[in-house]
C-alpha cells in the first residue's frame, strides 16, 4: 500500500504545453516533497511544501514550476510551458510528522516532452 | 554542503554471494542516512536508515547498513544476493541545515545486477 498515489501515472505533451502532476496523501501529513529523475539518473529536489506553503525549492523549481495543496488534499505540481528537458520521472514524497521522519515515495509520473 | 557518494556505478553479483553497495558523505553535523531501492520502472521504495543508536542497521528484505563514522561511510550488505536483488540503489542523506526543509539529498545511484 503506498503512502501517496500519483496521477497520471504517465504523460505525454507537447513542448509548450502545461501539464498538472498530482499526489493525494493516503493521510493527513504536513511535509510534502516533489522530486525529479531524468531517465536513469539521480533524484533531485525540486520543492518541499509545509503545512501549505512553500518552505524550501531548488535553483531547478524556476518559474515555470508551482505547486498548491487546492482542496487541502491533494498536491499539485504545475509546469507551465514545458520544455523537452523537462522529460522525467517526477515523484512526490510525504515527510514525517516532525519533518525529520522517513520520506515515503509515491510511484512517480513518467512526463515526455515531445 | 551535505553530499553523498556513490563510487561505483553497477556492482555485479552472482546469487548466493555477499553483496555490498558503497556509499560515502559529508555532513557538517550528525548525518541522517537512508537507503532507497527502485525497480525498473517504479518508485523509490524505503529500505533503512540510520538516525543514531547501533552502526548496523537492519532493513526491509534482508538488508542492512553499517554506519562508520571515522570512515564517513554507510554500505548498504546483504549476506546472500537474490536475483530479485536486482535494481538501482540510491543512498540519502538528510539536509538539516537550520534553514533547510529536511530534504533528501541523492547519490548518483548504483545498479545491481544479481545474476543466476
Amino acid at each position: 500500500e503506498p503512502e501517496v498515489t500519483q496521477t497520471p501515472s504517465h504523460q505525454v505533451t507537447q513542448m509548450g504545453q502545461e501539464v498538472i502532476l498530482r499526489c493525494v496523501p493516503i493521510s493527513n501529513h504536513l511535509y510534502f516533497y516533489w522530486y525529479r529523475q531524468i531517465l536513469g539518473q539521480k533524484v533531485e529536489f525540486l520543492v518541499s511544501f509545509y503545512n501549505n506553503e512553500i518552505s524550501e525549492k531548488s535553483e531547478i523549481f524556476d518559474d515555470q514550476f508551482s505547486v498548491e495543496r487546492p482542496d487541502g488534499s491533494n498536491f499539485t505540481l504545475k509546469i507551465r510551458s514545458t520544455k523537452l528537458e523537462d522529460s522525467a520521472m517526477y515523484f512526490c514524497a510525504r515527510g514525517g510528522g516532525s519533518g525529520l521522519g522517513t520520506q515515503y515515495f509515491g510511484p512517480g509520473t513518467r512526463l515526455l516532452v515531445l | 554542503a551535505q553530499s553523498v557518494a556513490q563510487p561505483e556505478d553497477q556492482v555485479n553479483v552472482a546469487e548466493g554471494n555477499p553483496l555490498t553497495v558503497k556509499c560515502t558523505y559529508s555532513v557538517s553535523g550528525n548525518p541522517y542516512l537512508f537507503w532507497y531501492v527502485q525497480y525498473p520502472n517504479r518508485g523509490l521504495q524505503f529500505l533503512l536508515k540510520y538516525i543514531t543508536g547501533d552502526n548496523l542497521v537492519k532493513g526491509s528484505y534482508g538488508f542492512e547498513a553499517e554506519f562508520n563514522k571515522s570512515q564517513t561511510s554507510f554500505h548498504l550488505k546483504k549476506p546472500s544476493a537474490l536475483v530479485s536483488d536486482s535494481a538501482l540503489y540510491f543512498c540519502a542523506v538528510r539536509d538539516i541545515r537550520a534553514d533547510s526543509s529536511y530534504k533528501l539529498i541523492f547519490g548518483s545511484g548504483t545498479r545491481l545486477l544479481v545474476r543466476p
